[in-house]
């Protein structure tokens, strides 16, 4: 069975500081997953996506995610933060065969001027 | 080039009512997707559509709801008999290919207020 732990539901850094977004996974198999965001008022967004290439995946925006088998983990970066990347962010573990996503819980990031 | 549409975006249905939800998917796109996301809530998957074919729909929380893609494009996602616990943002995604895992394109939602 497949399924996401957001550590955090709520993160607040200030401008210009780094950006860490917690995610644990839980796979039957060898797990593909996705960060995506989600601004007010607008769609879902892919942020970056593991699919068992390089383990270090650089995303959109200046974020990037290391996938930590051993770790179970698939935790969200940015080395600066800007005021625009204030939103929701959903990690994601994807079912292999229909591709059916398995979403966390979200975490609401804050970013302080 | 056009994303995923969805309409209306904003319904609100008394109790016991039916809606319907509409979801115009990127054309040429395979896969078809509907979650639920309820308020403060990660989305939920509710049911895939492969073409015209409605392959799972294990995450359908009760048999109020009903799902239909009958071209192979454009899917609606039906509640009969609507309940306050219906109330969420239903999001409709689609995917290029079949399969996975591929980058799903989700649209704006539906908000759902049942009162």
């Amino acid at each position: 069975a497949q399924s996401v732990t957001q550590l955090d539901s709520h993160v607040s850094v200030s401008e210009g500081t780094p950006v860490l977004l917690r995610c644990n996974y839980s796979s039957s198999y060898s797990p593909s997953l996705f960060w995506y965001v989600q601004h007010p008022n607008k769609g879902l967004q892919l942020l970056l996506k593991y699919t068992s290439a390089a383990t270090l995946v650089k995303g959109i925006n200046g974020f990037e995610a290391e996938f930590k088998k051993s770790e179970t983990s698939f935790h969200l970066t940015k080395p600066s933060a800007h005021m625009s990347d204030a939103a929701e962010y959903f990690c994601v573990v994807s079912e292999y065969n229909f591709n059916k996503f398995y979403f966390g819980s979200g975490t609401k990031l804050n970013v302080k001027p | 080039g056009a994303g995923v549409s969805q309409s209306p975006r904003y319904k609100v249905a008394k109790r016991g009512q039916d809606v319907a939800l509409r979801c115009d998917p990127i054309s040429g796109h395979v896969s078809l997707f509907w979650y639920q996301q309820a308020l403060g809530q990660g989305p939920e998957f509710l049911t895939y559509f492969q073409n015209e074919a409605q392959l799972d729909k294990s995450g359908l929380p009760s048999d109020r709801f009903f799902a239909e893609r009958p071209e192979g494009s454009v899917s609606t996602l039906k509640i009969q008999r609507t309940q306050q616990e219906d109330s969420a943002v239903y999001l409709c995604a689609s995917s290029t290919l079949a399969g996975g895992p591929h980058e799903q394109y989700f649209g704006p939602g539906t908000r759902l207020t049942v009162t």
